[in-house]
This record gives C-alpha cells, structure tokens and sequence, in this order.
C-alpha cells in the first residue's frame, strides 16, 4: 500500500528565509499531490496542487516541486514570516474506490516554526 | 466565503456513551468525507460519501462507528458505545467530486473519551 513520509521533527527556520518541506511516497506515483496548511485545532486548507507532468508550481510565496523518478515532493516557503508556522500536510491521491472515486491519503505532516 | 461547517466543536464523553457529530458541507460539494485525525498524524479516511451514496468506508470500524447523508446533503457521523482510543479529531470535508478535486474542510469536532 502507499506509504507517505514526511519529516516528522519540527522545522524551526529564521524569519526572511526559504523554508523547505519534504514529501515521499513509496509506491505508485500518484497523477497529483496536494498540499495542506493545518494550523493548531483546525482543519486542513488547500494550498497547491501538482500534476504529474509538472514539475514545479508557483502560487504568490510558495513553491512545489513533483519529481516522479525520486518519488519526492518539496514545498518551498520563500521569505518566511512567524504567520507561516503551521503543519504543512501532503496528500496523494489514493487507489480508486469499487465505485471508481478517488481518495485521498495524507502524510503526517511537517510543523514548520518561523522565528522572529 | 462558504465554509464546510460542524457541530459541535469539542464532545467530552464517557466510554461506553453515544456521541454524533454533524456536518454540514459547502453547497452543491457532491463528495463528503469523514476523517479522524490522532494528534501527531495526519487525518484518516473513516468514510466517504458521493451524493447520500457511501463509496468507502474500508476504514470505518462498522460494529461501533455509523454514518448516513441521507439527503444526499448533510451527514452525521456516530459512534457507540465510545472507547478511551477514539479520542481524536474528527474533520469533516467536502469536494466537487471531480477527477482531480479540491478538499474543503471544516473547523473539526475534538472529542475526549475519559
């Protein structure tokens, strides 16, 4: 079955630099990974996806790269700030259902801290 | 905005007691799922719905844990009698139900088994 590895130790980075997380899944190279924000007692929010034929996708200060040979997804904080420290979760799309939906698994997640 | 909403936010409970949490999802959101999240980790599929349809629940452990959408809209997800192992956050999300879909979830029911 898919297994997903995250760094499961805190990143503690100084404000203003690049933060960078790491994503590694085990089996089948999913068609797109997804990225999440989960900040304490809340639910997940979406951030970026990527697709198996990109390698990079932007979106204002984040980044993400999919690299289907290493099996390996990085998400790349630029210019950090104290009000990204938060868990940040990758999620792969899962084996099809009998019915043919998709599902999702998510990896444990990285807490990111941003020091001022 | 919409938001996907639940109710309610914590439950404290005894083992062996009933509890249900409700959801709410965005409207028009044909896919709804039930995770648990233990603290540490990430959320796990318990349940997912297409329209009042479930099309997977491998994850849900049936002789204590229940969940409908009757309507095809709103869902409630029950548990009895709970166990001290079932404390854990239980996120409620939903999705278009596309082929390559965005999840939006809500703020989470924290749940205490003593």
């Amino acid at each position: 079955s898919q297994k997903i590895e995250q760094n499961s130790e805190a990143l503690n980075i100084q404000e203003g630099k690049t933060a960078t997380l790491t994503c590694n899944y085990t089996n089948y190279s999913p068609a797109y990974l997804q990225w999440y924000r989960q900040d304490p007692g809340r639910g997940p929010v979406f951030l970026l996806l990527i697709r198996e034929n990109e390698k990079e996708k932007r979106k204002e200060r984040l980044k993400v790269t999919f690299d289907t040979t290493l099996k390996q997804s990085l998400f790349h904080i630029t210019a950090s700030q104290p009000a990204d420290s938060a868990t940040y979760l990758c999620a792969l799309e899962g084996p099809r259902g009998t019915s043919g939906t998709y599902k999702y698994i998510f990896g444990t997640g990285t807490r990111l801290k941003v020091l001022a | 905005e919409a938001e996907v909403a639940q109710s309610p936010r914590y439950k404290i409970t005894e083992k062996s007691q009933a509890v249900a949490f409700w959801c709410d999802p965005i409207s028009g959101h044909a896919t709804l799922y039930w995770y648990r999240q233990i603290l540490g980790q990430g959320p796990e599929l318990l349940v997912q719905f297409q329209d009042e349809s479930v099309v997977d629940d491998s994850q849900l452990p049936k002789d204590r844990f229940s969940a409908e959408r009757l309507k095809g809209v709103d869902s409630t997800l029950k548990i009895q009698p709970a166990e001290l192992g079932d404390s854990a956050m239980y996120l409620c999300a939903s999705s278009l139900g596309l082929e390559i879909d965005t999840q939006y979830f809500g703020p989470g029911t924290r749940l205490t088994v003593l």
